[in-house]
């Protein structure tokens, strides 16, 4: 059983540049979420898609944007990098309405220089 | 805004021994998880736990909803116990508001 899976692992950007994260979700789930985890703390939340619609979003500028697609699977995009945007990009798929079995990635490290 | 506070931030044990990690959440909880993070990044669910006490092997977990804090107790630490563990409130619709993490350094 597929869990979810995230690509690319590892990536290298420079200041400036744009980024796209993708994200397969656990079969049978309808649900995906975006995590930022920078250095030493716990992952926060950016925002959520479901029925291929933002449902959620947390405290992240415009510069973070994404997409569902049919098949559920989900994109992360980041306009004009910070250095600050250096972190670990976490998604995570669920079942609509429960956090019951919610199930990370094992996500993509971006560093921007 | 929710806030979770875990304690200890960092703990060293020598393999073998027991501990007792804690995870103080500012409102009332129906959804609580305890998250392992493995040096690899690679978050693992632990337990599901809004409320009660739940048991998988060596690792259990309390929560006191009532009292808004869960405890997580690892017995017989092993070197593959080291990582990071996190709580997480659930909050909104479906997301979770972490905490800081307590930092587990398992010595063999």
């Amino acid at each position: 059983d597929a869990g979810v899976t995230q690509s690319p692992t590892h990536l290298i950007k420079t200041r400036g540049q744009q980024v796209t994260l993708r994200c397969s979700p656990k079969s049978g789930h309808d649900t995906v979420s975006w995590y930022q985890q920078a250095l030493g703390q716990g992952p926060q939340f950016i925002f959520q898609y479901y029925e291929e619609e933002e449902r959620q979003r947390g405290n992240f500028p415009d510069r973070f944007s994404g997409h569902q697609f049919p098949n559920y699977s989900s994109e992360l995009n980041v306009n004009a990098l910070l250095l600050g945007d250096s972190a670990l990009y976490l998604c995570a798929s669920s079942l609509v309405y429960t956090l019951y079995g919610y199930t990370f990635g094992s996500g993509t490290r971006l560093t921007v220089v | 805004g929710i806030q979770v506070e875990q304690s200890p931030p960092d703990l060293i044990l020598q393999e073998g021994a027991n501990s007792t990690l804690r995870c103080n959440f500012s409102d009332s909880v129906n959804n609580l998880q305890w998250f392992h993070q493995n040096p690899w990044g690679q978050l693992i669910n632990l337990f599901y736990i809004p409320s009660g006490t739940k048991q998988n092997g060596r690792l259990s977990a309390t929560t006191v909803a009532t009292e808004r804090y869960s405890l997580l107790y690892i017995s017989s630490s092993q070197t593959t116990d080291s990582g990071v563990y996190f709580c997480a409130q659930g909050g909104g619709f479906n997301k979770f508001y972490f905490g800081s993490g307590t930092k587990l350094n398992v010595k063999p």
